[in-house]
């Protein structure tokens, strides 16, 4: 069973430029998570989407951040304009059910803003 | 607030040496406690789930146990390649929130 798919997996930016992360879930997966870990920290959580419905975003900054599940399948999370404080790896995670359920994460996208 | 802590940051072992691993928690409502593991460089990978006070779940040399304040990761003759960061999450009643603590750098040495 292939596992969550993340593109790309490094991105070195500029500060207030844009960048776009790309998810693709496990197979059959309802729920895709979009989480934010800074370097010595755990990771935080973003953005939940049950298909292609938002379940949660309430720490999600909004005023630069954006994720959309179209057609509830693949993912994409992006940042406009980045700070230097964005600079974390983003992970994603996907899992069959939304409640309670086991989380399997991708290895992260590394995004530095210079 | 709800809140999140492990303790300690970091832990050395030597090989064998059995330690245990913490996880405290405050929250408006536990409805879940998840145990993962992170290897440098890659996403956490599920180890266990503990859903009430008393509960114990065992993989190889690893055991999570819970009450109603924290949960203990408990290692048992660890190998170098138990050498990760260990997280624990949980997901709370309220919103089913889910918030990770910082984890704990485990080393053990040879």
């Amino acid at each position: 069973e292939a596992g969550v798919a993340q593109s790309p997996r490094y991105k070195i930016i500029e500060k207030r430029q844009s960048v776009a992360f790309w998810c693709n879930p496990i197979s059959g997966h309802a729920t895709l998570y979009w989480y934010q870990q800074i370097l010595g920290q755990g990771p935080k959580l973003l953005i939940q989407f049950q298909n292609n419905g938002v379940v949660d975003d309430s720490q999600l900054p909004k005023d630069r951040f954006s994720a959309e599940r179209l057609k509830g399948v693949d993912s994409t999370l992006k940042i406009q304009p980045a700070k230097l404080e964005d600079s974390a790896v983003y992970l994603c995670a996907s899992s069959l059910l939304a409640d309670l359920d086991t989380q399997y994460f991708g290895p992260g996208t590394r995004l530095t803003v210079l | 607030e709800d809140q999140v802590t492990q303790s300690p940051e970091a832990l050395r072992l030597q090989e064998g040496e059995s330690s245990s691993l913490n996880c405290s928690y405050t929250v408006s409502g536990l409805r879940g406690l998840f145990w993962y593991r992170q290897d440098p460089g890659k996403g956490p990978e599920f180890l266990f789930t503990l859903y009430s006070a008393g509960e114990e779940k065992e993989k190889e040399r690893l055991k999570a146990t819970l009450t109603k304040k924290e949960s203990f990761l408990h290692i048992t003759a660890p190998k170098p390649e138990d050498s990760a960061t260990y997280l624990c999450a949980v997901q709370t009643s309220s919103a089913s929130k889910i918030i990770f603590g910082s984890g704990t750098r485990l080393s053990i040495r040879p």
